[in-house]
């Protein structure tokens, strides 16, 4: 199967500050998606993103097919965004959506 | 992910006894993906089904788990003779249609054997 790599795994932030969470995958895909999951563990849909750039609030993500890779920034960040980061992909020629193993955020005030 | 229903949202078994973990997809959506997730690790697939058809069950394992997803009523994940390791989160997703479409996760099922 595809193989899915997030980096970093882990990152600490101070509230305000900005990141880049990326998301590197080895082969074509129909669909990319990002997940915050919360520490409660709902896992909450942030971006469908299979090639281009996308915007929602704090959150943008941009997803580069042929270089196979997505970003995903999150600008002042507030404590409310700690919680895990997925990227998965559903491959070309699969039926199900690899994970990565995610990047854990924490947001200190 | 809001209109995926899993229930029940914590379970407790003790070893041998069964499991049976429901989803309820989103209304208008006829394909319902399973996956489990070990404390600190990433979601592994288990199976995909659409109504009353297994289409890939790859990352199942082959013996005490079995998924179906009838033509009416909501899909269902089974685990036979639990063990302490089966003890995870399982999610349940649903999308409208085969491939190229965002997929929605419910809250998950948490799995406890002691």
């Amino acid at each position: 199967g595809i193989q899915v790599e997030q980096s970093p795994p882990d990152l600490i932030l101070q509230e305000g500050a900005n990141s880049t969470l990326r998301c590197n995958f080895s082969d074509s895909v129909n669909n990319l998606q990002w997940f915050h999951q919360n520490p409660w563990g709902q896992l909450i849909n942030l971006f469908y993103i299979p090639s281009g750039t996308k915007q929602n609030g704090r959150l943008s993500a941009t997803t580069v097919a042929t270089e196979r890779y997505s970003l995903l920034y999150i600008s002042s960040s507030q404590t409310t965004d700690s919680g895990v980061y997925f990227c998965a992909v559903e491959q070309r020629t699969g039926n199900q959506f690899y994970f990565g193993t995610g990047t854990s955020l924490t947001v200190i005030p | 992910n809001a209109g995926v229903m899993q229930n029940p949202r914590h379970l407790v078994r003790r070893r041998g006894q069964e499991a049976r973990l429901r989803c309820s997809p989103m209304k208008g959506h006829s394909h319902v993906y399973w996956y489990r997730q070990l404390p600190e690790e990433g979601l592994k697939f288990m199976v995909y089904l659409q109504k009353e058809n297994i289409i890939d069950e790859s990352g199942m394992p082959k013996e005490r788990f079995s998924a179906e997803f009838p033509k009416e009523g909501p899909s269902i994940l089974r685990i036979q003779q639990v063990v302490r390791g089966d003890s995870a989160a399982y999610f349940c997703a649903s999308s409208p249609q085969e491939s190229g479409n965002t997929i929605y996760f419910g809250e998950g099922s948490w799995l406890t054997v002691v």
